[in-house]
């Protein structure tokens, strides 16, 4: 079992924005700033997205956002396009007795 | 071209040992936090263990504590996870990552190296 908590399967058409979700524990995602998110496609290495909550790597399109209240974080992905089909994890920084975090992923079907 | 190249995967029996490495090049590797994550066949992401650039703090997840050993030579700009005891469990693509300057996000990612545990 996953320390933080996604929703296994997210969906949306093209143009359409959906939001996934991200649920820790304030000793995780709502004690700290330090939430990301990353992009997997299949057999791929996952790709950074989203850091430090709301911040974005240069490169990562616009459309891509990220957000947190309390102890759950969310990645909003509006404008779908078919290239955001992908496996999408948030991960959190834990303190230094588990450190990092991840979740335990949401599989984006672009519709 | 900022790239990290894993190597030393492969089949092991239970019990047995591995020992993974990962090149870095196109940075500053030694002024860099270095990260091992892995991921099991068709399961999630797991971070397994981090090093920050001057060896000063290393974390290991709970499973891997006593069994698994990071260590890095910043001379030769490379990270290494010495893996003993290995069980069926840690079957996984075993992925190096860089931390990203503000720390605690993997901004860079190796192409991974699967390690497979069986008798």
């Amino acid at each position: 079992q996953s320390a933080l908590t996604q929703p296994p399967s997210a969906s949306g058409s093209p143009g359409q924005s959906v939001t996934i979700s991200c649920t820790g524990t304030s000793s995780d995602v709502g004690g700290y700033n330090f939430v990301s998110w990353y992009q997997q496609h299949p057999g791929k290495a996952p790709k950074l997205m989203i850091y430090e909550v709301t911040k974005r790597p240069s490169g990562v399109p616009d459309r891509f956002s990220g957000s947190k209240t309390g102890n759950t974080a969310s990645l909003t992905v509006s404008g779908l396009q078919a290239e955001d089909e992908a496996d999408y994890y948030c991960s959190s920084y834990a303190g230094s007795n588990n450190y990092m975090v991840f979740g335990g992923g949401t599989k984006l079907t672009v519709l | 071209e900022v790239q990290l190249v894993e190597s030393g995967g492969g089949l092991v029996k239970p019990g047995g040992s591995l020992r993974l490495s990962c090149a870095a090049s196109g940075f500053t590797f030694s002024g860099y936090t270095m990260n091992w994550v892995r991921q099991a066949p068709g399961k999630g992401l797991e971070w397994v263990s981090s090093l920050s650039s001057t060896n000063t703090y290393i974390y290991y997840e709970d499973s891997v504590k006593g069994r698994f050993t990071i260590s890095r030579d910043n001379a030769k700009n490379s990270l290494y996870l010495q893996m003993n005891s290995l069980r069926a469990e840690d079957t996984a693509v075993y992925y190096c990552a860089r931390d990203s300057r503000s720390g605690y996000a993997f901004d860079i990612w190796g192409q991974g190296t699967m390690v497979t545990v069986s008798s």
